[in-house]
């Protein structure tokens, strides 16, 4: 079982839709969450990231934290073909050290005009 | 701002060739990671410098090398090159105290026939 599983996709939905993108983990001890963006042919780039539990929100994107469960989720509101992409969850226990993060495999979604 | 910066951006190269690839990191960032991409095995860290010295290094052969300078730059070195070797390469930065937050570049592509 890996570390991260995250559900490769391929996700398609309408314009306008809300969307929801998960990623669970088995490592209890992981405590920073990221979430990358990659538009194919680039480099991720960082969306959101939240220390421990909870909510945060920015603008049409919203990260969540569930530790209890070891879920974390994005939701993107009002979704735009924009936001067509690879996206990545990534984790780590520590602030420190690159080489204690943890990527999901990615889910590529695709937002239908 | 800047961001991270690779060159080149695309490289052909045969097998047992050799090849540097080479990454600027955001300025202040004395941190720079670097990362091989493929569809199979997703990122995957190979190694990690800060203030020229190698922090953590991957699971990755010996062929694979790389070194930081004084001003952050860094290359990475994949000598006798494989067809297996073929992917994107990402560079990242981050800053001292957020190792966990990577920025990453554009990548280059290498392809080895």
């Amino acid at each position: 079982q890996k570390e991260v599983e995250q559900d490769p996709g391929p996700l398609s939905v309408p314009e306008g839709a809300i969307v929801s993108l998960n990623c669970t983990y088995s490592n209890s001890a992981f405590q920073y969450f990221m979430w990358y963006r990659q538009y194919s042919r680039k480099g991720p780039e960082l969306l959101m990231y939240t220390y421990s539990s909870g909510n945060k929100e920015d603008g049409r994107f919203t990260a969540q934290v569930d530790k209890s469960s070891k879920y974390i989720s994005l939701f993107i509101r009002d979704s735009q073909p924009s936001d067509s992409a690879t996206y990545l969850c990534a984790m780590s226990e520590e602030y420190s050290s690159a080489s204690k993060i943890i990527f999901g495999s990615g889910t590529r979604l695709s937002i239908r005009p | 701002k800047a961001g991270v910066t690779q060159t080149p951006r695309y490289l052909i190269k045969t097998r047992g060739q050799q090849v540097t690839l080479s990454c600027s990191p955001i300025s202040g960032h004395r941190s720079v990671s670097w990362y091989q991409q493929t569809p199979g095995q997703g990122l995957q860290f190979l190694f990690e410098y800060f203030s020229e010295t190698q922090r953590n290094k991957g699971n990755f052969p010996g062929r694979f090398s790389g070194r930081q300078f004084s001003n952050s730059r860094s290359e990475m070195n994949v000598s006798t090159l494989e067809l297996g070797d073929s992917a994107l390469y990402l560079c990242a930065s981050s800053s001292t105290a957020g190792g966990h937050l990577q920025y990453f570049g554009p990548g280059t592509r290498l392809l080895v026939l």
